[in-house]
């Protein structure tokens, strides 16, 4: 089945650019509908949902995060990518990236459907100097 | 603060039945579907709930999800010691084109 590998730098200068990756296994990044989300976690706090990116290259970012965050595919080698620039102490916590699945059920109404279903096991990245 | 509200904590006795809130507004849970997902200590979230009330293969059909309006709730029944957990919901945004979560519940199986 497809798994999710984050990794990157561990440590990040205030100011520097974060760069993570995540290599998918198991399966292709080009096979099916879906997007590839990355998200975070603080030490001891919630989920924050940083984008996504389709293989086609489209993307969806964070409002709180859209000037400072760039995601990118790679389906050569079955990797995406997160760039984070002028990261502070606030960008401190693991970061995970996920498959997102996404459709539209039709009934009386069409529904949107988005949902993180299979998760990499997460890496911490500390903004320190 | 999240743009969706939980309850920090919530706990139960073994064999008990909880539920866990999640409010939102019509820009979120109330147009669109709610997930939820349970994150065990020390490990990465885990999809519980999608399409607000479908369960994927494999979680127990001791849990289950209802929406109405623009609130949610994750019910556990015969609570085990092996829930104790955080738990997240989370909501599609349309106007955001982005995914926002709730703050997390606590679980704490006495």
């Amino acid at each position: 089945q497809v798994q999710l590998q984050e990794s990157g730098p561990g440590l990040v200068k205030p100011s520097q650019t974060l760069s993570l990756t995540c290599t998918v296994s198991g399966g292709s990044i080009s096979s099916g509908s879906y997007h590839w989300s990355w998200i975070r976690q603080p030490a001891g706090k919630g989920l924050e949902w940083i984008g996504r990116i389709y293989t086609s290259g489209s993307t969806n970012y964070n409002p709180s995060l859209k000037s400072r965050v760039t995601i990118s595919v790679d389906t050569s080698k079955n990797q995406f990518s997160l760039k984070l620039s002028s990261v502070t102490a606030a960008d401190t916590a693991v970061y995970y990236c996920a498959r997102g699945k996404e459709g539209h059920d039709y009934g009386d109404y069409v529904h949107y459907y988005y949902y993180m279903d299979v998760w990499g096991k997460g890496t911490t990245v500390t903004v320190s100097s | 603060q999240s743009v969706l509200t939980q309850p920090p904590s919530a706990s139960g006795t073994p064999g008990q039945r909880v539920t866990i809130s999640c409010s939102g507004s019509s820009s979120n849970i109330g147009s669109n579907y709610v997930y939820w997902y349970q994150q065990l200590p020390g490990t990465a979230p885990k999809l519980l709930i999608y399409r607000s009330n479908q369960r994927p293969s494999g979680v127990p059909d001791r849990f289950s999800g209802s929406k109405s309006g623009t609130s949610a709730s994750l019910a556990i029944s015969g609570l085990r010691s092996e829930d104790e957990a955080d738990y997240y919901c989370a909501a599609w945004v349309d106007s955001l084109s982005a995914l926002v979560f709730g703050g997390g519940t606590k679980l704490t199986v006495l």
